[in-house]
């Protein structure tokens, strides 16, 4: 069975800090890996996604993936309070029938707290 | 760019009634979309795949006969949930893939609530 696993947290750090989020993920054909971000009682909002082994920045967000280690995190520069939301990462394969479809992470609840 | 909407937002029904869910992709075109269901405290849970023109594809589990989906355009399908009861309650999200790059950009979801 395809897995993503992500650590659940709560995540809580003081703001101006870094939070670091971290997911596995089990499917090693998995080509595409996404970040969203979802606020409480919304639906999810692309933040990153990441195709290749490596960083990729984007303003305060660093997404970085591991394909050897099966490895995805996304590092929060400078965590703001507006920044407090639950962080689920999403993965899809390559192709195939199962092209496009993504198997998300629990998530992770993160609280930036002043 | 890259704005999907849902309509409607919430909604309360009687156990019995059916419920249609419309999501369009409003500036791109988008031959799959996907619906999701989030119940409170867990992560989405994909439904079914959307292909513009076909039959809709079902994960195991989910009942096709009570989720009825239709896309007839590159930019709106439709979730129809027949005869609901009150364990479907749930947040329906869609999702619109971008043919470009395979990101998915979700809708801002419909709140049901069956009584």
């Amino acid at each position: 069975q395809k897995e993503v696993e992500q650590n659940s947290g709560p995540l809580s750090v003081p703001e101006g800090a870094i939070a670091s989020l971290n997911c596995t993920y089990s499917d090693r054909g998995s080509q595409s890996f996404f970040w969203y971000r979802q606020y409480s009682g919304k639906s999810p909002e692309l933040i990153m996604s990441i195709y290749s082994n490596g960083d990729k920045e984007d303003g305060r967000f660093t997404a970085q993936l591991n394909k050897a280690s099966q490895y995805v995190s996304l590092l929060i520069r400078d965590s703001q309070p507006s920044d407090s939301a639950t962080y689920l990462c999403a993965v899809a394969p390559a192709g195939g029938t199962s092209y496009g479809k993504l198997t998300f992470g629990q998530g992770t609840i993160l609280t930036v707290h002043p | 760019g890259a704005v999907v909407s849902q309509h409607p937002s919430r909604v309360i029904c009687k156990s019995g009634t059916s419920v249609k869910i419309e999501c369009r992709s409003l500036d791109f075109q988008a031959t799959t979309m996907f619906w999701y269901r989030q119940f409170p405290k867990q992560s989405l849970m994909l439904m079914a795949t959307s292909n513009e023109g076909s039959k809709a594809t079902y994960e195991q589990g989910v009942e096709k006969d009570k989720f009825l989906i239709n896309h007839a355009s590159l930019t709106l399908s439709t979730l129809t949930v027949t005869s609901a009861h009150p364990e479907d309650s749930s947040f329906y999200i869609c999702s619109a893939r971008r043919l470009a790059d395979n990101e998915q950009f979700f809708g801002p979801g419909t709140r049901l609530t069956v009584l």
